[in-house]
């Protein structure tokens, strides 16, 4: 089956402006989870989205948000974008959350100038 | 609270074997391994369930001592491929998330 797909793949923003990331889960995955990548930090959960709602968030400030559709895809928007949001992003599905293994997607790389 | 892993780094021969370690201070239900090579997505390795069920999809071992909030990775026999950063995810019970650690970066030399 095909896998999680991200889009787009490389970003260059400028800081202040807006960006919106898309995942494409695996079909019949119900939850998408985000997560920040750095050489400094490691992993850093963004939130999670089940079935269109978002169940749990991560200690990222209000500027990251994202959605959930009925098609279990989803999107998060980084707004005012600063230097520091410069990372890959990457989405991970899985059918149910939790203690289901997770399925990352390539990631967005994303480069705030 | 982020799990701590070690080692941080660790560099073996083909044919070596790994010990990789998670632990946390928080009462854990699961625990997840993902591997990522360079400039790739992690890929899933392993979840270990609280009551001791383990799930994984390769030839490779892992322990979840529950009353510590420890899991290790055991890596035999290793080979070239098994290079990359490894990391353990852990999840709360009832939390629905995972926290990642900071990862291990397994380096295995001909």
């Amino acid at each position: 089956k095909a896998g999680v797909t991200q889009t787009p793949r490389y970003l260059i923003k400028t800081r202040g402006q807006q960006v919106t990331l898309s995942c494409s889960p695996i079909s019949g995955h119900r939850s998408v989870s985000w997560y920040q990548q750095t050489p400094g930090q490691g992993l850093q959960f963004l939130f999670e989205y089940f079935s269109e709602t978002q169940r749990n968030k991560g200690n990222f400030p209000g500027r990251f948000s994202g959605r959930q559709f009925s098609n279990s895809r989803s999107e998060m928007n980084v707004s005012t974008l600063e230097l520091g949001d410069s990372a890959l992003y990457l989405c991970a599905s899985s059918y149910s959350g939790g203690a289901y293994e997770q399925y990352f997607g390539p990631g967005t790389r994303l480069t705030v100038t | 609270q982020q799990p701590v892993q070690s080692p941080q780094a660790v560099i073996l021969r083909e044919g070596e074997d790994a010990v990789i370690n998670c632990s946390s201070s928080k009462a854990l239900y699961s625990v997840h391994w993902y591997r990522q090579k360079h400039g790739e997505a992690p890929v899933f390795l392993m979840i270990l369930l609280k009551g001791g069920e383990q799930k994984g999809h390769e030839k490779i071992s892992a322990s979840f001592n529950e009353k510590k909030q420890q899991s290790s990775l055991y890596l035999t026999a290793s080979q070239l491929s098994y290079s990359g950063t490894y990391f353990c995810g852990t999840e709360e019970q009832g939390a629905q998330k995972l926290v990642f650690g900071q990862g291990t970066r397994l380096t295995i030399n001909p």
